[in-house]
């Protein structure tokens, strides 16, 4: 059974980087059939997307975050990270890593991590 | 503000049948972009409902369905449980914004 497990610091200061990586088992990340990506959630808000990657490294970002975001991927450790810079209290949420399935477009979600709330502290 | 409007609440007694809309525009659902849905129980992660348009993930009750015309698409859920309580959310693709995006989301009341 395929999980993911998002990992990195609960707090950030603002104006400071916030770095997370998504641990993958249960597969393998070079898996031609899908796509890794990260989503976020602020308390009591809708889910907004962020960015997604494949394991070559061909990436895509949403336009609103373009400018500060970038996610990579490591096949040698089965993970993939996301690195969001200039944070301030907006970007306080719980952020989940997901598969996307890339069979169907648009890609949609069929497996998530449990997700990890990071807090930006001024 | 979601490109894909979404009910902000629903609500129905146990057994009942609900639908969630989901409408977008000639941009995304119009355009023929499939729509997938997703249930979020309170503290969990969201799980892939439907995806498609109207195709359930292994696992999923025949009880959930979806479906899609024109500019929108519809999550129905008939024989409605307690633990159906959630929040429900679409998603497609948007070629003005040449990205996925989300429905801003649905919270469902099981009365």
């Amino acid at each position: 059974q395929l999980q993911l497990q998002e990992s990195g610091p609960g707090l950030v200061k603002s104006s400071e980087t916030l770095s997370l990586t998504c641990s993958v088992s249960g597969g393998s990340i070079t898996s031609s059939s899908h796509y890794w990506g990260w989503i976020r959630q602020p308390p009591g808000k809708g889910l907004e997307w962020l960015g997604y990657i494949y394991h070559s490294g061909s990436s895509f970002y949403n336009p609103s975050f373009k400018s500060r975001i970038s996610i990579s991927v490591d096949t040698s450790k089965n993970q993939f990270s996301l690195r969001l810079d200039s944070v301030t209290a907006a970007d306080t949420a719980v952020y989940y890593c997901a598969r996307l399935d890339g069979y169907h477009r648009p890609f949609p979600l069929d497996y998530w991590g449990q997700g990890t709330l990071v807090t930006v502290s001024s | 503000q979601s490109v894909l409007t979404q009910p902000s609440s629903v609500s129905g007694a146990p057994g009942q049948r609900v639908t969630i809309s989901c409408t977008g525009s000639s941009s995304n659902i119009g355009a023929g972009y499939d729509v997938h849905w997703y249930q979020q129980l309170p503290g969990t992660a969201p799980k892939l409902l439907i995806y498609g348009n109207n195709n359930r993930p292994s696992g999923v009750p025949d009880r959930f369905s979806g479906s899609k015309s024109g500019t929108s698409a519809s999550l129905a859920i008939s024989g409605l449980q307690a633990e159906d309580e959630a929040d429900y959310y679409c998603q497609s693709y948007d070629s003005s914004l040449s990205g996925s995006v989300f429905g801003g989301g649905t919270k469902l009341t099981v009365l």
